[in-house]
């Protein structure tokens, strides 16, 4: 059984719009992370939360906003979309924020803005 | 802030071959360094970590990573490589304040049969 799920796995958006990814995790971990791959940039990291709370935010726009309703839960909401937020999306998670504890990532959504 | 260049873009070696993939890290502290692989329209799945200790760790599937300080390397090698091995290799590296993954850009693996 998957571990942690994204949904959705593919999803195409219009300039402009506002879309949801979605992320849960069952390995009982306390931090969750956000990270992003593109074409033109290798993977980067955007967030990570801890028991619900907001650790380290390396995104440069507040079009990205986390959203942690639950413990296992990390979703991320894109506003005003661009071609630019076109990637593929990766959820990941850790037993706890600190170094060295390793990250288990889920499998990804394709975003794709027209 | 840390920094991880991975040397090689594409790597291409026949099946039975061994491999040594580059990793090169910038951090001045003590980093703790991982090896993922993304196999094709798949998420990435951790192959070995370094965290202290032992400079050679052993991972899955065969593969194996040195950390050599004095170089501020962390290669991946396998002695043998199987077709099923190709697939793209990230080197990363983390610190002790939280837990935020820097990557390589990456090395696409190919394995001839």
């Amino acid at each position: 059984d998957p571990k942690i799920i994204q949904k959705p796995k593919y999803l195409v958006a219009v300039t402009g719009s506002e879309k949801i990814l979605i992320c849960e995790q069952y390995l009982g971990h306390n931090a969750m992370y956000w990270y992003r791959q593109s074409a033109k940039k290798p993977l980067e990291f955007m967030f990570s939360y801890s028991y619900q709370k907001l650790m380290d935010n390396q995104t440069a726009s507040s079009r990205f906003q986390p959203q942690s309703s639950k413990k296992n839960h990390l979703d991320l909401q894109i506003t005003a979309l661009k071609p630019d937020d076109s990637a593929t999306y990766f959820c990941a998670s850790s037993q706890d924020r600190w170094g060295g504890y390793e990250q288990y990532f889920g499998p990804g959504t394709r975003l794709t803005v027209l | 802030a840390q920094s991880v260049t991975q040397p090689d873009a594409r790597v291409t070696v026949s099946e039975g071959a061994s491999l040594q993939l580059r990793c090169k890290y910038s951090y001045s502290g003590t980093p703790y360094l991982f090896w993922y692989v993304q196999y094709p329209r798949q998420g990435l799945q951790l192959l070995l970590k370094y965290y202290s200790g032992d400079p050679v760790v052993q991972g899955v599937n065969g593969f194996e990573a040195e950390f050599i300080k004095s170089n501020s390397s962390f290669h991946l090698r396998k002695a043998s490589v199987h077709w099923s091995d190709s697939a793209v290799y990230f080197c990363a590296v983390s610190t002790g304040g939280n837990n935020k993954l820097t990557f390589g850009q990456g090395t696409v693996l190919s394995v001839i049969p």
